[in-house]
């Protein structure tokens, strides 16, 4: 299907363990974003990448790591999963980084760490 | 570091009613600002971008507005339905590094 994917929707996962978030875009979107939404906090930013080798560091990156070898793949993983980092977590890409576009987001995946 | 506010936190109104979101920002350097729609459970729908030299965008029912100087962007939904009931989030991308700043959204709710 065309558009933003995420997977898995949902994981839980115990405290220590590594985990990965899937992230695919079939627009060829340069821009791909990492957001963590919290009750309280709202969505902030954890990671973000410009194009294809080229990821920075948003608002929240501590414990998260990113790669981003193809364009339409940008998975996040969580190096030592933590009770801190049970959240929602939203994938977004947008084509440039121009005045004219939009972001567009994932589904989700709910992120629960026991 | 910009920071984006949004006022009410959540909103009930009676089926019919002409209402207003409200959207405010610290900083003015921003490229755009996006108005979305989040249902529970649901990620992000985008509804209106307004170019920071844009005033306002119109789709439908709705209105945005953005006023730059004075760092604010209104949400007007017009004859809302129960339909439009979801959580309503807004954006600005600032000149540095292309990044999106999110409000905390206002919840919406439309009684029949």
């Amino acid at each position: 299907d065309a558009g933003i994917t995420q997977s898995p929707r949902y994981k839980i996962t115990e405290t220590g363990r590594q985990v990965t978030l899937m992230c695919h875009q079939t627009w060829s979107h340069s821009y791909m974003f990492w957001y963590r939404q919290d009750l309280g906090h709202g969505l902030r930013l954890i990671y973000y990448s410009a194009a294809a080798d080229i990821t920075d560091k948003g608002e929240v990156p501590d414990g998260y790591v990113v790669s981003r070898s193809k364009t339409e793949n940008f998975p996040l993983t969580l190096e030592s999963a933590t009770r801190s980092q049970t959240s929602v977590y939203f994938c977004a890409s947008s084509l440039t980084g121009g005045v004219t576009t939009e972001a567009f987001f994932g589904q989700g995946t709910r992120l629960t760490v026991v | 570091k910009q920071e984006v506010t949004q006022i009410p936190a959540a909103l009930s109104v009676p089926e019919g009613e002409n209402l207003v979101l409200n959207c405010s920002f610290t900083d003015s350097a921003i490229y755009n600002l996006q108005w979305f729609r989040q249902d529970p459970g649901k990620g992000l729908t985008s509804l209106l971008l307004i170019q920071s030299s844009q005033r306002e965008q119109t789709s439908g029912r709705l209105n945005a507005s953005l006023d730059k100087s004075s760092g604010r962007s209104t949400l007007y939904i017009a004859a809302s339905q129960p339909g439009d009931s979801a959580t309503y989030l807004c954006a600005v991308k600032g000149y540095n590094f292309n990044k999106f700043y999110f409000g905390s959204g206002t919840k919406l709710n439309v009684k029949p």
